[in-house]
C-alpha cells in the first residue's frame, strides 16, 4: 500500500498567515491526490483534487502542488474559518490512503 | 442539492452483524462509483471499501477484507456496507462518499460502536 505522511502534524498560525503543509508519497502517484478539510463532529470537504485543482467553491487563498511524491497544500492568507484538520488522499492505486493529518489552530 | 444520507449503525456486540445504509439524492446514483470511509474516535480517515457504478466491481480494504460487503440498489439509489463479524477495532464514524474529482460528496456520518 502507498504510505502518506504529512508535515507538520499541527500548526498554530495567526489570521493573514501564509501556512503551508506537505505530503509525501511513498512511490510516485503522479498528481493523483486530493487535499480535504475536516472539521470536528463534520465529514471532510474536498479541498484540492488532481493535486492543483480547486474545488468548486473553495475559496482562491487555497491552492495545491506537486506531482511524484511531493505535494503541498498552501492557504495564502489564512482566515478564522480555515480552522480545521487536513487531510492528504491518494487516488493512485488501491488501498486508497489518506495521511495522518494536519491540525490547524487559528491563534 | 446533491446528497448522501445515511442510516443504520449503533452499538452491536462482537462478532455480530450490522447494516449501514446510504441513500442519495438529486443526481444520478448509477454513474458514480461510491466509497466506505472510517474514522475511529479521535483518530485520521481510513478507506473502507469501494463499488463500481454498476456493481461489477468492488475493492475492500485489508482490514475488512472477508467481514464486510459492499453493494448497492441502483433502482433504490442506495448504497449499502454490511457488516460482519465486527471486531471492537470496528468502531468508527462510518461515511458513504462518491466518487467525481476524488471524494466530493460526504454522508453525515453515522456512528459505529462494537463493544459487549
Amino acid at each position: 500500500a502507498i504510505q502518506l505522511t504529512q508535515s507538520p502534524s499541527s500548526l498554530s498560525a495567526s489570521v493573514g498567515d501564509r501556512v503551508t503543509i506537505t505530503c509525501r508519497a511513498s512511490q510516485g502517484i503522479s498528481t493523483a491526490l486530493a487535499w480535504y478539510q475536516q472539521k470536528p463532529g463534520k465529514p471532510p470537504n474536498l479541498v484540492i483534487y488532481d493535486a492543483s485543482s480547486l474545488q468548486t467553491g473553495v475559496p482562491s487563498r487555497f491552492s495545491g502542488s506537486g506531482s511524484g511524491t511531493d505535494f503541498t497544500l498552501t492557504i495564502s492568507t489564512l482566515q478564522p474559518e480555515d480552522f480545521g484538520t487536513y487531510y492528504c488522499q491518494q487516488f493512485r492505486s488501491f488501498p486508497l490512503t489518506f495521511g495522518p493529518g494536519t491540525k490547524v489552530d487559528i491563534k | 442539492q446533491e446528497q448522501l444520507v445515511q442510516s443504520g449503525g449503533g452499538v452491536v456486540q462482537p462478532g455480530r452483524s450490522l447494516r449501514l445504509s446510504c441513500a442519495a439524492s438529486k443526481f444520478s446514483f448509477n454513474t458514480y462509483n461510491l466509497h466506505w470511509v472510517r474514522q475511529a474516535p479521535g483518530k485520521g480517515l481510513e478507506w473502507v471499501a469501494v463499488i463500481s457504478h454498476d456493481g461489477s466491481n468492488k475493492f475492500y480494504a485489508d482490514s475488512v477484507q472477508g467481514r464486510f460487503t459492499i453493494s448497492r440498489d441502483n433502482s433504490k439509489n442506495t448504497l449499502y456496507l454490511i457488516m460482519n463479524s465486527v471486531m471492537p477495532e470496528d468502531t468508527a464514524v462510518y461515511y458513504c462518499t462518491r466518487e467525481l474529482a476524488n471524494f466530493d460528496i460526504w454522508g453525515q456520518g453515522t456512528m459505529v460502536t462494537v463493544s459487549s
